[in-house]
């Protein structure tokens, strides 16, 4: 079964450009999760899609959103963009998504892409 | 507010040795916690969970220990070998929440 892919795996852009990171999760997944990871902030969560709904949200501001098509494959936007916004992204793919007892080990990260802001 | 935290950025140990990476976290609501694994240009992988009616998951050379009334937990390696080098995240969530909360990682290096 093939994993999690992200695409592209590495960006550059500037201040107040915009970007958008693509996910596709593993077959048959209907939960796509993405998470930025910066090295002092480790791993935070900035939302969730399944099957096409964002069901829950962390907090980041509203320059970035996502969606989900039908073929659970998610993008994530951010538009003017900040120096902050440096990080790597991650995508997650669950079979049922990150609620529910039965969810907790089930995510599966893809490589992430590197967004570098200049 | 970082509700996970691992205040050691780093660890080295030598091969053989033993590798303890610990875990410090804030919300009392927390009842399941996991260890993911990542590798350079690689997503974290999973590596063990534990839930809060338990104080001990053991899985091969992996074992992961949690205090609740510390609300701390750990992850012990032995032995060590070097392709244990990677950064660890350790992860937490609630039965009533819908989102993980991960620590900022701990990269180990172990030394042949």
């Amino acid at each position: 079964k093939a994993g999690v892919t992200q695409t592209p795996r590495y960006l550059i852009k500037t201040r107040g450009q915009q970007v958008t990171l693509s996910c596709s999760p593993i077959s048959g997944h209907r939960s796509v999760s993405w998470y930025q990871q910066t090295p002092g902030q480790g791993l935070q969560f900035l939302f969730e899609y399944f099957s096409e709904t964002q069901r829950n949200k962390g907090n980041f501001p509203g320059r970035f959103s996502g969606r989900q098509f039908s073929n659970s494959r998610s993008e994530m936007n951010v538009s003017t963009l900040e120096l902050g916004d440096s990080a790597l992204y991650l995508c997650a793919s669950s079979p049922r998504g990150l609620a529910g007892a039965g969810s907790y080990n089930e995510q599966f990260f893809g490589p992430g892409t590197r967004l570098t802001v200049l | 507010d970082q509700q996970v935290k691992q205040n050691s950025p780093s660890l080295s140990v030598q091969e053989g040795r033993i590798s303890i990476l610990n875990c410090d976290y804030t919300n009392s609501m927390f009842d399941y916690f996991l260890w993911y694994k990542k590798y350079p240009a690689e997503g974290p992988t999973f590596l063990i969970s534990i839930s809060s009616i338990k104080d001990k998951n053991e899985d091969g050379r992996f074992t992961v220990f949690l205090n609740k009334s510390a609300k701390h937990l750990s992850l012990h390696i032995v032995p060590s070998q070097p392709g244990d080098s990677a950064v660890y995240f350790c992860a937490a969530r609630s039965r009533t929440g819908n989102q993980f909360y991960f620590g900022t990682g701990t990269s180990l290096t172990v030394i042949p």
